[in-house]
């Protein structure tokens, strides 16, 4: 079977850093890539990590250890528009795309 | 371009119903594929198709049905809808290769 775990919700103060963890177990894989979702929105591409290690793209960063099967997405100098889901999604042998659950970031003033 | 459009965006049915959710792309995406969303349930995969004249079921497709006639239109077909069929779908594509999704806006779907 495929199975992501992340948390389900994180808190974390405006202008801080937060690191968001998944880990995953899949039949084959091919990367791993994030997504923000706004409440009644779709999600949208964040990042995608094929290869160890670490991907900035502005204020995100996306890390892969596949010796692991972990990663993580990392928020720095958070505003409250960061307030959102985030969900991580592998890709596997079978070219299916499989999302977690999402972890729920709530930001403090 | 418009992206990834999905039709409706609302919809209610009676259960035993039947119905099409549309989703079209413009961007000659190979792969396509059809999410639900619930609650705390994440988006759980429901078909997907990696070109024209090619699908194959995702996580959860138990009572919908899907076809890929031209590379642009990935219709979903609810059978005969019921309750627990109550969701957002979400439609996605995106290029063989390439691994971030562009997503429709979703229909909101109730069946009561």
């Amino acid at each position: 079977g495929q199975s992501l775990e992340q948390p389900s919700e994180v808190t974390a103060v405006e202008g801080a850093i937060v690191q968001i963890n998944c880990t995953y177990q899949t039949s084959g894989f091919y990367g791993l890539s994030w997504y923000q979702q706004h409440d009644g929105g779709a999600p949208t591409f964040l990042s995608y990590n094929a290869l160890d290690g670490l991907e900035e793209t502005g204020r995100f960063s996306s890390f892969l250890s596949r010796s692991d099967s972990y990663g993580y997405l990392l928020l720095q100098e958070l505003q409250m528009k960061d307030s959102a889901s985030y969900f991580c999604a592998v890709r596997n042998r079978d070219d299916k795309i499989i999302f977690g659950k999402g972890t729920r970031l709530h930001i403090l003033p | 371009n418009a992206g990834v459009t999905q039709t409706p965006k609302f919809q209610v049915l009676k259960t035993g119903q039947s119905m099409t959710l549309q989703c079209a792309q413009d961007m000659n995406h190979e792969y396509m594929s059809w999410y639900r969303q619930d609650p705390g349930m994440g988006l759980r995969l429901i078909h997907y198709s990696v070109g024209a004249g090619i699908t194959d079921q995702g996580e959860v497709p138990n009572g919908y049905n899907v076809s890929r006639s031209t590379t642009e239109d990935f219709p979903l077909r609810l059978l005969s809808a019921a309750p627990s069929q109550t969701s957002v779908y979400f439609c996605a594509s995106t290029k063989m290769g390439n691994y971030g999704y562009t997503f429709g806006s979703g229909t909101r779907l109730t069946v009561v």
